[in-house]
């Protein structure tokens, strides 16, 4: 089993859509649960970052981590064709003496105009 | 947070020759990191470059193949030897997060090995 699975895609969204990007984890050790954004031909970027379970918004954007369950997701609401990426979940904590920050495989999201 | 120049963006080589990727950071750092991301595949650490000591690899990853220098803090360069179409990835360089828990990336060097 890997670590972390994510959706591959590509997800197509019309404008104005609210999109769900989710991840599941298979190591109860993660603490801190990231999302990036990378665009074509660039590396990828921070989106935003969660501590153990709950919810964080920014502006369209909402990450939610249920530990419980180890899934975790993020919300864009209203989204825009500039949204058009690839989604990448990741994960750190430490686990056996060991710091572990992993990645999904991403998401790749459309959003048509 | 830091930004990193790294070049070439892109190329294409021979199989057997080997490329060397450059990474230029504009504030010092301690630790700077190599990543290989393939189509489908998630981001993999290849090693971890600290300077004035020997990079940190990867299980999978040695040194003959992907020989990493760290000359100051602000630059690093990994180079992929010999190489061959299984090679044929992206490769990004990253600096260590400031308190955010992201990593901040290199543009990137997509390679293709013919």
């Amino acid at each position: 089993q890997k670590e972390v699975e994510q959706d591959p895609g590509p997800l197509s969204v019309p404008e104005g859509a609210i999109v769900s990007l989710n991840c599941t984890y298979s190591n109860s050790a993660f603490q801190y649960f990231m999302w990036y954004r990378q665009y074509s031909r660039k590396g990828p970027e921070l989106l935003m970052y969660t501590y153990s379970s709950g919810n964080k918004e920014d502006g369209r954007f909402t990450a939610q981590v249920d530990k419980s369950s180890k899934y975790i997701s993020l919300f864009i609401r209203d989204s825009q064709p500039s949204d058009s990426a690839t989604y990448l979940c990741a994960m750190s904590g430490w686990t056996s003496g060991t710091y572990k920050y992993i990645f999904g495989t991403g998401t790749r999201l459309k959003v048509l105009a | 947070s830091a930004v990193i120049s790294q070049k070439p963006s892109r190329d294409i080589c021979q199989r057997g020759t080997s490329l060397t990727i450059q990474c230029q950071v504009d504030s010092q750092v301690t630790m700077m990191f190599w990543y290989r991301q393939q189509p489908g595949q998630s981001l993999t650490l290849i090693a971890t470059a600290n300077q004035g000591s020997e990079a940190t690899y990867e299980s999978g990853f040695v040194i003959d193949k992907f020989p990493i220098s760290r000359p100051n803090l602000t630059f690093s360069t990994l180079t992929v030897s010999n190489m061959s179409p299984e090679d044929s990835s992206i490769y990004l360089c990253s600096v260590e997060p400031k308190g955010d828990y992201g990593y901040t990336f290199g543009s990137g060097t997509r390679l293709t090995v013919v």
